[in-house]
């Protein structure tokens, strides 16, 4: 059963940094390509960011995060991560881990999430 | 990369049937088979209902199906039960070389 779970959510004030981690298991890590998807309260599903599975070596970003975010893996430790630095109040969302579907392009699985607020 | 076009609300009763439908470009989905819809109960994560447009994952209904007309998906919900209320979102591939995916801003269905 594929497993994602998320850690690393929390308080930060404006400008702060904070390190997600995305803890993976039930399949072979290295085989798929990952993501980060957000939803701030009450609103839809944001695409984040993506990075194949090559080990860093292909990586994308959405236009609200590109410059601030670094997403990262590591396919020894089953991990994906996302440094988040001069957060704004704009990035207080929920945080979902996601694997993309067989088929590597699609989002397949979800982690649960973990909540992240940017405030004073 | 803007977001794709979802109806905010959908209602239906108890057995009818229901569609939502999903507006992009032809730079995402009028441009490849790749959209995807995604079920989502308050407080949960999203769950994976139709894939390559018109795709089942293992497990999930039947009364589920999606299909493609040029640059508009459509996911149809037949034999509406309770359970199915929810929020569903649209998402595709794109051809953008910096961001490859792209989400609607969801549809609350409602069963009436």
């Amino acid at each position: 059963e594929v497993q994602l779970v998320e850690s690393g959510g929390g308080l930060v004030k404006p400008g702060g940094s904070l390190r997600l981690s995305c803890a993976a298991s039930g399949f072979t890590f290295s085989d798929y390509s990952m993501n980060w998807v957000r939803q701030a309260p009450g609103k839809g599903l944001e695409w984040v960011s993506s990075i194949d599975t090559t080990s860093n070596t292909y990586t994308y970003y959405a236009e609200s995060v590109k410059g601030r975010f670094t997403i990262s893996r590591d396919n020894a430790k089953n991990s994906l991560y996302l440094q988040m630095n001069s957060l704004r109040a704009e990035d207080t969302a929920v945080y979902f881990c996601a694997r993309d579907y067989w088929n590597d392009v699609e989002i397949g699985y979800w982690g649960q999430g973990t909540l992240v607020t940017v405030s004073s | 990369q803007s977001a794709l076009t979802q109806p905010a609300s959908v209602s239906g009763s108890p057995g009818q049937s229901i569609t939502i439908s999903c507006t992009g470009t032809s730079s995402d989905v009028g441009g490849y088979n790749y959209v995807s819809w995604y079920q989502q109960h308050p407080g949960k994560a999203p769950k994976l209902m139709i894939y390559d447009v018109s795709n089942r994952p293992s497990g999930v209904s039947s009364r589920f199906s999606g299909s493609k007309s040029g640059n508009t998906a459509s996911l149809t919900i037949s034999g509406l039960q309770a359970e199915d209320e929810a929020t569903y979102y649209c998402s595709s591939y794109t051809s953008s070389t910096t961001t490859p995916k792209v989400f609607g801003g969801g549809t609350k269905l409602t069963v009436l």
